[in-house]
């Protein structure tokens, strides 16, 4: 199975800053036909969890701008450019190149 | 409009099955994967299988295999997910989700998801 480590697990931000998480996979999830199979979820407080980026750094349909994706093979980013207060939840990245798909373990991110 | 609705919450006691639902409207569920991924309380996201397109037949993942179940029903675009010889350890949030189905490598991503079905296991 593919392991996916997140850094950090906790993400306190002040609102207007920027935001990193950290995604690696231990194995590479670039595919012969040139893309990265890296997901990132968003799932806010009671909610069900919702798409941001998909192949690495491709913004979901109505994802602000302010987020973005990158990386490739084993180590990838989701950056916040300006935090805001409906930021807050947990993000995960996700692997869907083979099965099982597996995700990590989640980086909660709340405002200072 | 594009939307996976799940049925309801359920009370089970350990040993005895569940059945969850989750009926697809706005798409046609014979174009997508349905998978189902499942949250504890307080813990993360586990994915536990995927229904495929085309045939609808299922692919679990290792731990699911034994005592899980997806079926499909494309005359009421209703995906199923029953889990049977329930555990306290089950007890969880169960959500579908679906994924474009041209192929397992599209450019696509579990991009609507259900509202979650909160299963209890307790004697």
């Amino acid at each position: 199975d593919i392991v996916m480590t997140q850094s950090p697990l906790s993400l306190p931000v002040t609102p207007g800053e920027p935001a990193s998480i950290s995604c690696r996979s231990s194995q590479s999830l670039l595919h012969t036909n040139g893309n990265n199979y890296l997901d990132w979820y968003l799932q806010r407080p009671g909610q069900s969890p919702q798409l941001l980026i998909y192949l690495g750094s491709t913004r979901a349909s109505g994802v602000p701008d302010r987020f973005s994706g990158s990386g490739s093979g084993t180590d990838f980013t989701l950056k916040i450019s300006r935090v805001e207060a409906e930021d807050v939840g947990v993000y995960y990245c996700m692997q869907p190149l083979q099965t099982p798909i597996t995700f990590g373990q989640g980086t909660r991110l709340e405002i200072k | 409009q594009v939307q996976l609705v799940q049925s309801g919450a359920e009370v089970k006691k350990p040993g005895a099955s569940v059945k969850v639902s989750c009926k697809a409207s706005g798409f046609t569920i014979s174009d997508y994967y349905i998978h189902w991924v499942r949250q504890a309380p307080g813990q993360g996201l586990e994915w536990m299988g995927v229904v495929t397109p085309t045939s609808g037949s299922p692919s679990l993942a290792q731990k699911f295999q034994v005592r899980v179940t997806m079926t499909r029903d494309t005359s009421t675009s209703t995906v199923y997910m029953e889990f049977s010889s329930l555990r306290s350890e089950d007890t969880a949030v169960y959500y579908c989700a679906r994924r474009e189905g041209s192929s397992w490598y599209s450019h696509s991503a579990m991009d609507v998801w259900g509202q979650g079905t909160a299963v209890s296991v307790s004697s």
